[in-house]
């Protein structure tokens, strides 16, 4: 199992949209419609902002979108606020019972 | 309102065991899949295993033959072993409940505060 792939950083200004990428493979993302994202402020713990590719959980403001294609899935933050900047985690169901997370994006709002 | 809370010692001697345990408050541990994750100092997540309500469990390959997990349904608590550890396993150890109850599907809902186990002698 390798981490998805997800960009560095990225960042936007306020009020505009931003888009998060996460590549695995055939293995996991592509195989399977369970990914899951999260965003994580400095010293907490995550919080679970969309799961099974494109479902929010109750209380996740709607400018939070998921989506995917092929090996890649996306999350796509919209009307971009101050409090968006943090770390924002992929994470892809891999079979067998397993799970893997990318690497973490940092966004930051500028 | 469910709510997760790990304990265990924050300094392990290196290839000695890691110890840690999660209380779950405010719910039953039943029909759910419970979670452990880490995260070393400034670096990313990685899913460690889970273990659910009939003590099945799955653990990350990469650590399975160090890893155990147990459940204690009358504490409404579940517990992580990590044995032989190096430098390479401090991390913050967050427990999580999986999301939705009764599956995997590699989702977390809820987390704990998340736990700092430094491995030093």
């Amino acid at each position: 199992q390798s981490a998805l792939t997800q960009p560095a950083s990225v960042s936007g200004s306020p009020g505009q949209s931003i888009t998060i990428s996460c590549t695995g493979t055939s293995s996991d993302v592509g195989n399977y419609n369970l990914v899951s994202w999260y965003q994580q402020h400095p010293g907490k713990a995550p919080k679970l902002m969309i799961y099974e590719v494109s479902k929010r959980p109750s209380g996740v403001s709607n400018r939070f979108s998921g989506s995917k294609s092929g090996n890649t899935a996306s999350l796509t933050i919209s009307g971009l606020q101050a409090e968006d900047e943090a770390h924002y985690y992929c994470c892809s169901y891999a079979g067998s019972n397993t799970c893997v997370f990318g690497g973490g994006t940092k966004l930051t709002v500028l | 309102q469910v709510q997760l809370q790990e304990s265990g010692p924050g300094l392990v001697k290196p290839s000695e065991t890691l110890s840690l345990t999660c209380t779950v408050s405010g719910g039953s541990i039943s029909t759910y899949y419970w979670i452990w994750i880490r995260q070393p100092p400034g670096k990313g997540l990685e899913w460690i295993g889970y273990i659910y309500n009939n003590g099945g469990t799955s653990y990350s390959p990469s650590l399975k033959s160090r890893i155990t997990m147990s459940l204690d349904t009358s504490k409404n608590q579940f517990s992580l072993k990590l044995n032989s550890v190096t430098a390479a396993d401090t991390a913050v150890y967050y427990c999580a409940r999986a999301h939705p109850q009764n599956t995997f599907r590699g989702a977390f809902d809820i987390w704990g505060q998340g736990t700092m186990v430094t491995v030093s002698s």
